[in-house]
């Protein structure tokens, strides 16, 4: 158990339609990360938060967004969705993000089927 | 921008063998990460080097990083069935990038 929580663990919604995906750091960490992981591409870096502000954005497309609030848990949300969307959805954290402290601690992901 | 390579794809091996995954950066790196995912699981944690020519050894798993500091190694020593899962390298480019760019991983399938 990484500490990660991330709600909810699976999501099957339909083609055009909005969800939202939770995570909670572990204790302590500031920084939090949202990846999208599919079978042909990999570990694809979304967007970063540090501290309730974005820090890096990756390949996050314009029908995602995040944020990170005051308690330190984030949200992303995917609206307009499509069937390529299908994927897992990780969130990780770790205590700076950058330098010697940056290891991540990844929570169990979210599995989202568009149909 | 940044690009980190991880070759093997896959590698399959008799159980007792040895394995190794490389990863190679476009760009010097400030520090590179290792992960390991088990087949349903997410990545875990395991090492993260930052010195040139480091090299750090957990039990059976040796982890290189070169002195260019844009490539690194994973090597496993006698594999074991819970060995069984994909190893991701993660570079962290020098000059204040935040953001571990990910490999795309080794497979590692161990047959018994």
């Amino acid at each position: 158990d990484s500490g990660v929580t991330q709600t909810p663990k699976h999501l099957i919604t339909a083609t055009g339609q909005r969800v939202t995906l939770r995570c909670s750091p572990r204790s302590g960490d500031l920084s939090v990360y949202w990846y999208q992981q599919s079978l042909d591409q990999g570990l694809q870096f979304l967007i970063q938060y540090y501290n309730g502000e974005e820090r890096a954005k990756g390949n996050i497309l314009e029908r995602f967004s995040a944020q990170q609030f005051p308690d330190l848990h984030s949200e992303l949300n995917l609206s307009s969705l499509e069937l390529g969307d299908s994927a897992l959805y990780f969130c990780a954290s770790s205590v700076v993000g950058t330098g010697r402290h940056s290891e991540q601690f990844f929570g169990p992901g979210t599995r989202l089927t568009v149909l | 921008g940044q690009q980190v390579m991880q070759i093997p794809q896959y590698q399959h091996v008799q159980e007792g063998e040895d394995f190794t995954t490389y990863c190679n950066s476009s760009t010097t790196l400030s520090n590179i990460q290792w992960y390991k995912q088990r087949p349903g699981g997410h990545p875990v944690f395991l090492i993260q080097l930052v010195k040139s020519g480091e090299v750090k050894k957990q039990k059976r798993l040796t982890f290189q990083f070169g002195e260019a500091k844009k490539n690194s190694s994973l090597h496993i020593t006698a594999t074991q069935t819970t060995d069984v899962g994909t190893y991701f390298c993660a570079g962290q480019a020098s000059g204040g990038s935040y953001i571990p760019t990910f490999g795309r991983g080794t497979s590692l399938i161990v047959h018994p």
